[in-house]
């Protein structure tokens, strides 16, 4: 069974430092993208950012490049979201999740999805 | 602002059908598989339809998803009180420097 666990629920003050994480289990965790995918308070889903553990290829989407890192540690199958200093509008449920991706030759769409999320992790950002 | 539109909410009583739409453009829904979230009330997204209409093992086939030009439908028949959530529309886009784009989701009120 696929699963994807969250590190637990974080309160931190505005300036400070945070890792959480997202460990995978019951597939090859070197073999899928893990996407993180932010959810403010009543807010809808967005995407931050990619990673392929098997050789750490990353990318981020533009409104979340430089204010945050993704990464991953193969050995024990875990991807981390971090910040190095928080601000009280990182406040938000972040979401990993595995991420499907492929090209239908015969129709010529792409396809980039994400098929099994962790459970969340609150991050409370104040002061 | 989200990339894909999609309705606030919707409502329906018990055992009727409702639709939920999704608009993009060419460069996302026009020319990519869309794919379909629920997201239950204080639980994470689950998938619910991929590739337009396909459905991972386990969903009940009253989920349907259908696409047509830059528009896609997500249709829920026999509503049961179970399904209120939000649902999240979301595809590929080749124009944007951006994996997954998402719409700004949709409250199916089941009354």
């Amino acid at each position: 069974e696929v699963q994807l666990v969250q590190s637990g629920a974080e309160v931190k003050k505005p300036g400070e430092s945070l890792k959480i994480s997202c460990k995978g289990s019951g597939y090859s965790f070197t073999s899928y993208w893990i996407g993180w995918v932010r959810q403010m308070p009543g807010k809808g889903l967005e995407w931050m950012g990619i990673i392929y553990p098997g050789d750490s290829d990353t990318r981020y989407s533009p409104s979340f490049q430089g204010q945050v890192t993704i990464s991953a540690d193969k050995s024990i199958s875990t991807a981390y979201l971090q910040w190095s200093s928080l601000k009280a509008s990182d406040t938000a449920m972040y979401y990993c999740a595995r991420r499907q991706t492929y090209y239908d030759i015969l129709t010529g769409y792409s396809a980039s999805l994400f098929d099994y999320w962790g459970q969340g992790t609150l991050v409370t950002v104040s002061s | 602002q989200s990339v894909l539109t999609q309705p606030p909410s919707v409502s329906a009583a018990p055992g009727q059908k409702v639709t939920i739409s999704c608009s993009g453009s060419s460069s996302n829904i026009g020319n990519n598989y869309v794919s379909w979230y629920q997201q239950l009330p204080g639980t994470a997204p689950k998938l619910l339809i991929y590739e337009n209409n396909k459905r991972p093992s386990g969903i009940p086939d009253r989920f349907s998803g259908s696409k047509s030009g830059t528009s896609a439908t997500l249709g829920i028949t026999g509503l049961q009180t179970g399904d209120e959530a939000d649902y999240y529309c979301g595809t590929w886009d080749s124009s944007l420097s951006a994996d997954v784009v998402f719409g700004g989701g949709t409250k199916l009120t089941v009354l």
